[in-house]
């Protein structure tokens, strides 16, 4: 298994800011996901992060809006950039581990206004 | 493509009564098939798997889970529900060269 803690755990932000948000796994994993999910809705992969190389972005997202860094095997930000009402969302770190599960942190609960 | 469904947004059952919380899937290859709970206000959960073997899974908390090649399911089952297991639970489908695909989620609600 794996321990995953996120910070903060909620922000209010305003129009145009933008929120780093951090994940960090209490063991070395080689891929980090970074996820978006509106409440009690489903869940929707914003990007694949691999140490040492660049995040691969799914379809609608793309880097100038969610830079990624993962400087390390146990650690990686997601920054969304230039926020506005419609990033109002839960941001959710994940890893795999053993045979393809995936291990959740808590979430970040972002508003804008 | 890959695709999940979860044909009920909610399913409420009494407690003590057997639960059924359905998927289906669709991919291109072997699947690997997995279930996650989200209690409110908290991160998801892994339950449990199939990846190859008994079709027949147990998971976490008293849950199991049956693949059905045949119907493309992977109904997650318990037989006598408990209040706590009220939740929201994902069915999650990939293959071996592919990401992970999330159904929409079941709303299960068990009344005292």
């Amino acid at each position: 298994s794996a321990v995953i803690s996120q910070k903060p755990s909620r922000d209010i932000c305003q129009r145009g800011t933008s929120l780093t948000i951090q994940c960090q796994v209490d063991s070395q994993v080689t891929m980090m996901f970074w996820y978006r999910q509106q409440p009690g809705q489903s869940l929707t992969l914003i990007a694949t992060a691999n140490q040492g190389s660049e995040a691969t972005y799914e379809s609608g997202f793309v880097i100038d809006k969610f830079p990624i860094s993962r400087p390390n095997l146990t650690f990686s930000t997601l920054t969304v950039s230039n926020m506005s009402p419609e990033d109002s969302s839960i941001y959710l770190c994940s890893v795999e581990k053993g045979a393809y599960e995936q291990f959740f942190g808590p979430g970040t609960r972002l508003t804008v206004l | 493509a890959q695709s999940v469904a979860q044909p009920e947004d909610q399913v409420n059952v009494a407690e003590g009564n057997p639960l059924t919380v359905k998927c289906t899937y669709s991919v291109s290859g072997n699947p690997y098939l997995f279930w996650y709970v989200q209690y409110p206000n908290r991160g998801l959960q892994f339950l449990l798997k199939y990846i190859t073997g008994d079709n027949l899974v147990k998971g976490s908390y008293g849950f199991e889970a049956e693949f059905n090649k045949s119907q493309t399911s992977f109904h997650l089952k318990k037989p006598s529900a408990l209040v706590s297991d009220s939740a929201l639970y994902f069915c999650a489908v990939k293959t071996s060269y592919d990401k992970v695909i999330f159904g929409p989620g079941t709303s299960l609600s068990v009344i005292p």
